[in-house]
């Protein structure tokens, strides 16, 4: 069956600029997590939603993040004002049921870089 | 800082030899993930240890979690180039308000040699 898709799968930008990263969930599953993972780092959690709305959105680094899952599936990833240290890969996971133990299932990311 | 330490970081080995993998942390944890990722791929989970002392075996893959469930390991017997990839494990407090986060190591990238 179908995974985890974001899109785009790479995104270039110049500094400043807004973007917008999409993620399309596996069907039926309630929890949906977006990551950020840099260049020779694991990744580091951003926000969790369990249906629509967001359940911790603590991991966004600041208030030029924002997400949303408006109708409980696909959700969108919004990052105002771009800066170089934006650059990374986001991904973006879904589960069967909530945490903890529902296993995660992944995406293979947006790879966004800031000029 | 990370709240999970692999290591090593790296590892590059001939086909056929086993290998051990570690993750630590001072953070006790209600159960413990391994991933694998490849180039351009998201994680694939392989494996989640709940329980203090726990070991399952997948194949030639055995994953052991600490009696104190704040360290686990990750052995691989006869490595093949297959094996290849980044390996990541990942903690969940499971509670309270990081109930839905996973905190994730760096990973040690393993490099299977035929």
């Amino acid at each position: 069956g179908a995974g985890v898709s974001q899109t785009p799968s790479n995104k270039v930008t110049e500094k400043g600029k807004y973007v917008e990263l999409r993620c399309d969930p596996i069907s039926g599953h309630t929890a949906l997590y977006w990551y950020r993972q840099s260049l020779g780092q694991g990744p580091e959690f951003l926000i969790y939603f369990q249906g629509t709305g967001a359940a911790d959105d603590s991991g966004l680094p600041n208030d030029r993040f924002f997400a949303v899952r408006p109708e409980g599936s696909v959700s969108t990833l919004k990052i105002q004002r771009t800066e170089r240290g934006d650059s990374a890969v986001y991904l973006c996971a879904s589960s069967l049921g909530g945490p903890p133990g529902a296993p995660l299932h992944f995406g293979n990311g947006t790879r966004l870089t800031v000029t | 800082t990370q709240l999970l330490e692999q290591s090593p970081q790296f590892l590059s080995i001939q086909e056929g030899e086993n290998l051990t993998v570690y993750c630590n942390s001072s953070s006790v944890f209600s159960s413990l993930q391994w991933y694998r990722q490849e180039p351009g791929e998201g994680p694939v989970l392989l494996v989640t240890v709940v329980t203090g002392g726990e070991v399952k075996k997948l194949k030639r893959l055995t994953f052991q979690f600490g009696d104190a469930r704040k360290d686990s390991s990750l052995h691989i017997t006869a490595a093949q180039p297959g094996d290849t990839g980044l390996y990541l494990c990942a903690g969940a407090s499971g509670r309270g308000s990081t109930l839905g986060r996973l905190y994730f190591g760096r990973g040690t990238q393993l490099t299977v040699w035929p």
